[in-house]
């Protein structure tokens, strides 16, 4: 039990474009999900913090233009990334916290997106 | 400020004995995770600490110290396949995850 996906794996796009990932809570709900970014060789950066039905919580220095984030039922959030640019290249994670289980979060399996 | 510290890199030989230490100052606490992080891969769960003591799960162990701010893994028989790396991290009174840089592990034959 416990599964996160997302979707798509990895994703190389041209500067200016929009990208969409998904994560998914697959057998378990979950009303918190949250973003990390991560770039090479550096530790998870919280992005920002999703609820289901609310508007999300942005990290500090997080533009919430750029990365639009919807939490729309117990199962999926969507992180889009607008106007994508080189500097935006990085791993995305996925996290959820079930709604049952206050402490721990499962770790979707991470998109690479690799802007051109 | 909230802070986790963890070694930026450890060297072990297969077969040994590994202990990778963290040691964090947080607003609050509400328990201790380690997670294991190859390259190019999300983090995948190996333990969680709430009270002081240690967890044995086969050939992984964690402990925690809440008086001193400290926790360790402990990783036995070490397999080639243990090289990643680690992560720390603790849940704050926010139920927010206060993430460590992470201890990049080489397993050496």
């Amino acid at each position: 039990g416990a599964v996160v996906s997302q979707h798509p794996s990895w994703v190389i796009c041209k500067s200016g474009t929009s990208v969409k990932i998904e994560c998914r809570s697959l057998d378990f709900q979950a009303t918190t999900m949250f973003w990390y970014r991560q770039f090479p060789k550096q530790s998870l950066m919280l992005m920002a913090t999703s609820n289901e039905g609310s508007k999300a919580t942005y990290e500090q220095g997080v533009e919430k233009d750029k990365f639009l984030i919807n939490h729309a039922s117990l199962t999926l959030s969507t992180l889009t990334v607008t106007s994508a640019h080189p500097e935006d290249s990085s791993f995305y994670i996925c996290s959820a916290r079930e709604t049952s289980d206050y402490n721990e979060q499962f770790f979707g399996p991470g998109t690479r997106l690799t802007v051109l | 400020g909230q802070n986790i510290d963890q070694p930026t890199e450890m060297t072990a030989t297969e077969g040994a004995i590994v202990q990778i230490n963290c040691t964090y100052q947080t607003s609050g606490f509400n328990g201790l995770f380690w997670y294991q992080q190859h390259a190019g891969e999300a983090p995948t769960f190996l333990s969680y600490n709430v009270l002081d003591g240690l967890e044995e799960k086969g050939r992984f162990s964690s402990f925690l110290s809440r008086s001193k701010g400290y926790s360790y893994l402990l990783l036995k028989e070490l397999q080639m396949k243990d090289s990643a790396s680690y992560l720390c991290a603790v849940l704050d009174s926010n139920y927010q995850l206060i993430w460590g840089a992470g201890t990049k592990l080489i397993i050496k034959p």
